[in-house]
């Protein structure tokens, strides 16, 4: 399968632990975003890389989340502390952008619960 | 900062019925604008996008949207539904320019009766 892997697929964690997710995009793509999707609620827009730069953060990305993207292939989501408030499905897209941006593609997410 | 209304948030149809789930953004300028579907157990794909160019826009598997910019609107329309389109669908914007930057509306879910 050539599509957006992501790992885990699901992560049950404890309150205040750090939790890291990982993200590997389709091989040609350069661009990649992070979104957070809640029970009942569309992908909230969390980051965006072009290659391995960090082009846009949402300020929904609390100090406590960091993403990276070391050599502009898979990327990492960490969380540092989890709260109870950071349950939720996190998705991973990339794409092929060059002049112009084509469509993003999805991976199945990894849901994240803090117990 | 731009933001997705979409109204229905679900609806139930039996087959051969016509949809119109209603989408509606709040954003000052040039937009692109997205649906995707989510079909249960299933990761996000793309239905239709519009860009530029004529306001009807076809999909795959014979959905359609119409831009219409005074009313800030992207309806998506299937004239036929049947079992397999029970899914959840999710319209989205991005301004010109932010490509894949995504602002989605809270999404709809669809169940087609048998």
């Amino acid at each position: 399968d050539t599509g957006v892997s992501q790992n885990p697929r699901h992560k049950i964690t404890k309150r205040g632990q750090n939790v890291t997710f990982r993200c590997d995009p389709i091989s040609e793509h350069n661009r990649l975003y992070w979104y957070r999707q809640t029970l009942g609620q569309g992908p909230e827009f969390l980051t965006y890389f072009q290659n391995e730069a960090q082009l846009e953060k949402s300020r929904l990305l609390s100090d406590r989340f960091s993403a990276e993207r070391p050599k502009g292939s898979f990327s990492t989501l960490e969380i540092q502390r989890t709260e109870q408030g950071d349950s939720a499905m996190y998705l991973c897209a990339s794409s092929l952008g060059l002049r112009q941006d084509t469509e993003a593609f999805f991976g199945q997410g990894t849901r994240l619960t803090v117990v | 900062a731009q933001s997705v209304s979409q109204h229905n948030h679900h609806v139930i149809l039996s087959e051969a019925a016509s949809l119109e789930l209603g989408c509606n953004y709040s954003y000052g300028g040039t937009v692109n604008l997205f649906w995707y579907v989510q079909y249960p157990g299933q990761h996000l794909q793309l239905l239709l996008k519009y860009f530029s160019g004529d306001p009807l826009v076809k999909g795959i598997k014979g959905f359609e949207a119409e831009f219409i910019k005074s009313k800030f609107s992207f309806n998506l329309r299937k004239p036929s539904v049947q079992w397999s389109d029970t899914a959840e669908y999710f319209c989205a914007v991005s301004p010109l320019g932010a490509g894949n930057m995504l602002t989605f509306g809270g999404g709809t879910r669809l169940m087609v009766k048998p």
